[in-house]
C-alpha cells in the first residue's frame, strides 16, 4: 500500500533552515509528482510546490520562491523540502503529498516550530 | 495567479440536511478542481477530482459540479461523521501551480 513517511518534529530558530524528508513507498517513486503542503495553527492549506522524481524538476508557488529548496533521492525514494530564513509564521505542520487524479495520498505531517 | 474563493468559510446543518459549498475561480480553469475533507489533526482526504469524479472509495453522498469558474461541492445528506472543513483546490497549467480555497468548516446543528 502506498506509505508517505516523514521525519519528525523540528524547533527552529528565526533564520535558520529545516529539511523535512518524506520517504515513499508501496509504489513507484518517479511515477508521481510530489507536492508539499502547509497548514498554519488554525489555518487552510497553502501550497508550497512541487517536485517531478523523475526529472526533479521543481514548480515554486511565488510566495515561497528563493526561499524553498525541493529536491530528491530516487535511490532511497525519498523527497526533500528545505525552507530557508524562518521566521516565526512559518510555525506550520508540514505535509508532502503525491499527485494523481488530484493529491490522493498524504504524509503524517511534520510539525515545525520557529521560536527564539 | 488564481484566486479561489471559497464560500461560505462556515455552516451549521442538521443530520440529513443537504449542504453546498462554492468555489469560484478567478479566471477559466476548466475541470481543473478538486475537492478534499479535513478532519482536526488528520491529513485532508481527496473527495472529488476533476470537479465532479468521486474518489475510490469515497461515499456517493458526496458529489461536485461544475466548470470554468464556478463549481459547486455537495453533501446530499449530512451525516454525523461529515463533521470537517472542506477544501476546493484548482491545478494551474501555466505556470504549474495549485491553489486551495480558504476552507468551509462544516458543523452540525
Amino acid at each position: 500500500q502506498v506509505q508517505l513517511v516523514q521525519s519528525g518534529a523540528e524547533v527552529k530558530k528565526p533564520g535558520a533552515s529545516v529539511k523535512v524528508s518524506c520517504k515513499a513507498s508501496g509504489y513507484t517513486f518517479t511515477g508521481y509528482y510530489m507536492h508539499w503542503v502547509r497548514q498554519a495553527p488554525g489555518q487552510g492549506l497553502e501550497w508550497m510546490g512541487r517536485i517531478n522524481p523523475n526529472s526533479g524538476g521543481t514548480n515554486y508557488a511565488q510566495k515561497f520562491q528563493g526561499r524553498v529548496t525541493m529536491t530528491r533521492d530516487t535511490s532511497i525514494s525519498t523527497a526533500y523540502m528545505e525552507l530557508s530564513r524562518l521566521r516565526s509564521d512559518d510555525t506550520a505542520v508540514y505535509y508532502c503529498a503525491r499527485d494523481y487524479r488530484g493529491i490522493n495520498y498524504w504524509g503524517q505531517g511534520t510539525l515545525v516550530t520557529v521560536s527564539s | 495567479d488564481i484566486q479561489m474563493t471559497q464560500s461560505p468559510s462556515s455552516l451549521s446543518a442538521s443530520v440529513g440536511d443537504r449542504v453546498t459549498i462554492t468555489c469560484q475561480a478567478s479566471q477559466d480553469i476548466s475541470n481543473y478542481l478538486n475537492w478534499y475533507q479535513q478532519k482536526p489533526g488528520k491529513a485532508p482526504k481527496l473527495l472529488i477530482y476533476d470537479a465532479s469524479n468521486l474518489e475510490t472509495g469515497v461515499p456517493s453522498r458526496f458529489s461536485g459540479s461544475g466548470s470554468g469558474t464556478d463549481f459547486t461541492f455537495t453533501i446530499s445528506s449530512l451525516q454525523p461523521e461529515d463533521i470537517a472543513t472542506y477544501y476546493c483546490q484548482q491545478y494551474d497549467n501555466l505556470p504549474r501551480t495549485l491553489t486551495f480555497g480558504g476552507g468551509t468548516k462544516v458543523e452540525i446543528k
